[in-house]
């Protein structure tokens, strides 16, 4: 099994909703992340985790919440979130540690528009 | 902090064409990725390059490495019109450093 799977693919919520996105790989990738892309944008990177430990949060919001429950899973709930945050969030993995460790395999992305 | 150079932000091609395009950074970069992403989908890994002067292919796709570590450049040969999309190069200046991702590139191919 080489994919990240992401779900839901497409997710429409108010300012006051309270949703998840899912990420899934059975690849025995350690460390998962979040990358936000804004259109015709690069991916810019949110979270990382680590066998299973965040390792990095590049300053993202609190309205942004991310969990790692296992290895095989990664979370990123969110709440109140403002229309700017509308955008594709993806979810990637990796081997840790070593050389070539952080080549990415992306996931679909999940298309999130905040109204 | 790091920045990788891509230019122009559109390039427009006949099926059947070459096109080249290049990534260049100030700084020195240990290893370099170059991604393309359809539309509505993540990004793939096209090729990884991990030494300077490297040159490899993947079928109609060539990669090279710049020798002095600034630089990487993507060849596609014989375009067809699935080559359509945007391509990212990427880098990192260590094993565990993270990924710097290029403005992208969006490709398009008449027929």
């Amino acid at each position: 099994d080489t994919e990240v799977t992401q779900t839901p693919k497409h997710l429409v919520m108010g300012m006051t909703n309270k949703k998840s996105l899912k990420c899934e790989q059975h690849m025995g990738h350690r460390a998962m992340y979040w990358y936000k892309q804004k259109a015709k944008k690069p991916p810019e990177l949110m979270f990382v985790y680590s066998y299973e430990k965040l390792s990095i949060n590049e300053s993202v919001p609190s309205r942004f919440s991310p969990e790692c429950p296992n290895s095989s899973l990664l979370n990123l709930h969110l709440h109140a979130l403002q229309p700017e945050d509308s955008a594709l969030y993806l979810c990637a993995s990796s081997l840790t540690g070593g050389y070539g460790a952080n080549v990415l395999t992306f996931g679909a992305g999940s298309r999130l528009t905040v109204l | 902090g790091q920045q990788l150079n891509q230019s122009p932000q559109s390039m427009f091609i006949q099926e059947g064409e070459d096109v080249s395009m290049n990534c260049t950074s100030s700084s020195i970069f240990n290893t370099w990725l170059w991604y393309k992403q359809d539309p509505g989908e993540g990004p793939v890994l096209l090729i990884a390059l991990y030494k300077a002067g490297e040159l490899t292919s993947n079928g109609r796709l060539t990669a090279q490495f710049g020798i002095t570590r600034k630089d990487s450049f993507l060849n596609i040969s014989a375009s067809i019109p699935s080559d359509v999309g945007i391509y990212f190069c990427a880098g990192q200046t260590g094993a565990n450093s993270k990924l710097t991702f290029g403005k992208g590139i969006t490709l398009s191919v008449r027929p």
